[in-house]
């Protein structure tokens, strides 16, 4: 089993749709968890951490389930340029390593 | 914010020669630097985890003698991919560990990526 997992879209929204990806993490003990966005052929780029009690950044919120084992990624009023891979990584700090998901692509459309 | 530059951005070179790509962190110390590998329309694949001072923890897979990784000083890692061919065209991405600050737990940036094209 994979320790990161998503689903690898595309997922194709309008524009000022609301748009939400989910991750799963199959390791309890991971203790760090992000998003993070890709776009074509470039790095990838810090969007929000995930903290315990969930968090909002404008248009994006984030959430955490540990019962689950899922983050969250919620895209409100969705714009073109929100268009791009997201990325959900998560930490276990007892070993040192950071797990990425394979990436969801959002295609948002006029 | 923190920075990771990496150098160069792209890169095309002939079989058989060997390549070094540089990864610096530019505000802060870095112990520990990862390298990544990204196939067109693939996700991120972890190569190496590097740490200063010491050897560099290759996952699984992954030659030790053909991606050489040095980690000589607490802000720059190197990846050397030696006698490079055409399979090892790529995009080489590293990236570096923040510790704590403002954000919760550990935060990893990323440099901006190398292309390496083999021909």
């Amino acid at each position: 089993r994979k320790e990161v997992e998503q689903d690898p879209g595309p997922f194709n929204v309008p524009e000022g749709a609301t748009v939400a990806f989910n991750c799963t993490y199959s390791n309890s003990a991971s203790q760090s968890f992000f998003w993070y966005r890709q776009d074509c052929r470039k790095e990838p780029k810090l969007l929000m951490s995930v903290y315990s009690s969930g968090n909002e950044d404008g248009r994006f919120t984030a959430q955490l389930n540990r019962a689950s084992q899922y983050i969250s990624l919620l895209i409100r009023d969705s714009k073109l340029s929100d268009s791009a891979t997201y990325l959900c990584v998560v930490n276990s700090n007892n070993f040192n390593k950071f797990y990425f998901g394979s990436g969801t692509k959002l295609n948002v459309k006029p | 914010g923190a920075v990771v530059s990496q150098h160069p951005s792209w890169v095309i070179c002939k079989s058989g020669t060997s390549v070094k790509i540089e990864c610096r962190s530019l505000d802060f110390q870095a112990t520990t630097m990862f390298w990544y590998r990204q196939f067109p329309k693939q996700s991120l694949m972890l190569m190496a985890t590097s740490n200063e001072g010491s050897k560099a923890t290759y996952e699984q897979g992954v030659e030790k003698d053909k991606f050489l990784i040095n980690h000589a000083s607490l802000t720059l890692s190197t990846l050397t991919v030696t006698s490079a061919h055409p399979e090892d065209s790529s995009f080489y991405i590293c990236s570096a560990e923040a510790l704590g600050r403002r954000y919760y737990g550990n935060t990893i940036y990323f440099g901006e990526g190398s292309w390496l094209t083999v021909v």
